[in-house]
């Protein structure tokens, strides 16, 4: 089983300011990793996906990966309290592989 | 908009019933999901199917059987149902590729078994 691993959290910031989330995978030969956000009560939801090394910006969103060091991570700027929710982290293609989430409060 | 759609929102049952969990998706996706999510343990795979009649284990397959007879619908089966069974059932659904790390969700099942 693959693992990934996120930041624990709870993380709280003020509105304004930027989450950082942070994720690493065991799988070297992983391709392909998603962020997904789930609000309480919900289901998952597609932020972003990412597949090469470096950044990718949409909107608010950053995705950056780093595959020497198995890392990737979502910055989310000008962070807004409707941003307030769980944050998965999704490694591989078709059978992904889940982290445990991380809960991000953003406090007006 | 891509629509999978879970058969009950809530679902409480008895130690050793058997349960029925139904998902239908109307994308005409070639993969179908079956997640559980419990508090701290994220979302795990129970398992998938790639096509109709086709089924592959995921993570947690014990206690589990699933069924899948045409594209759209995939249904998952607790063959006895277990108190340690009691959880958010999650389904999912996507196209193979690359881009079937985009899945879509269904709104869940909380399953309480007593």
């Amino acid at each position: 089983q693959k693992e990934v691993e996120q930041n624990s959290g709870p993380l709280s910031v003020p509105e304004g300011a930027i989450a950082s989330l942070n994720c690493t995978y065991s799988d070297r030969g992983s391709q392909s990793f998603f962020w997904y956000r789930q609000y309480s009560g919900k289901s998952p939801e597609l932020i972003m996906f990412i597949y090469s090394n470096g950044d990718k910006e949409d909107g608010r969103f950053t995705a950056q990966l780093n595959k020497a060091s198995q890392y990737v991570s979502l910055l989310i700027r000008d962070s807004q309290p409707s941003d307030s929710a769980t944050y998965l982290c999704a490694v591989d293609y078709y059978k992904l592989s889940f982290g445990a989430g991380t809960t991000v409060t953003v406090r007006a | 908009d891509v629509k999978v759609t879970q058969s009950s929102r809530y679902l409480v049952k008895r130690t050793g019933e058997k349960v029925f969990l139904e998902c239908v998706q109307d994308m005409d996706h070639e993969n179908m999901f079956w997640y559980r999510q419990d508090p701290g343990l994220g979302l795990r795979l129970i398992y998938f199917s790639y096509d109709v009649k086709m089924k592959e284990k995921g993570d947690i397959p014990e206690g589990y059987s699933v069924s899948r007879e045409k594209k759209e619908r995939f249904s998952l089966i607790l063959e006895s149902a277990s108190t340690n069974q009691t959880s958010m059932y999650l389904c999912a659904s996507t196209r193979p590729g690359l881009e079937g790390g985009v899945q879509y969700f269904g709104a869940g099942t909380r399953l309480s078994v007593l």
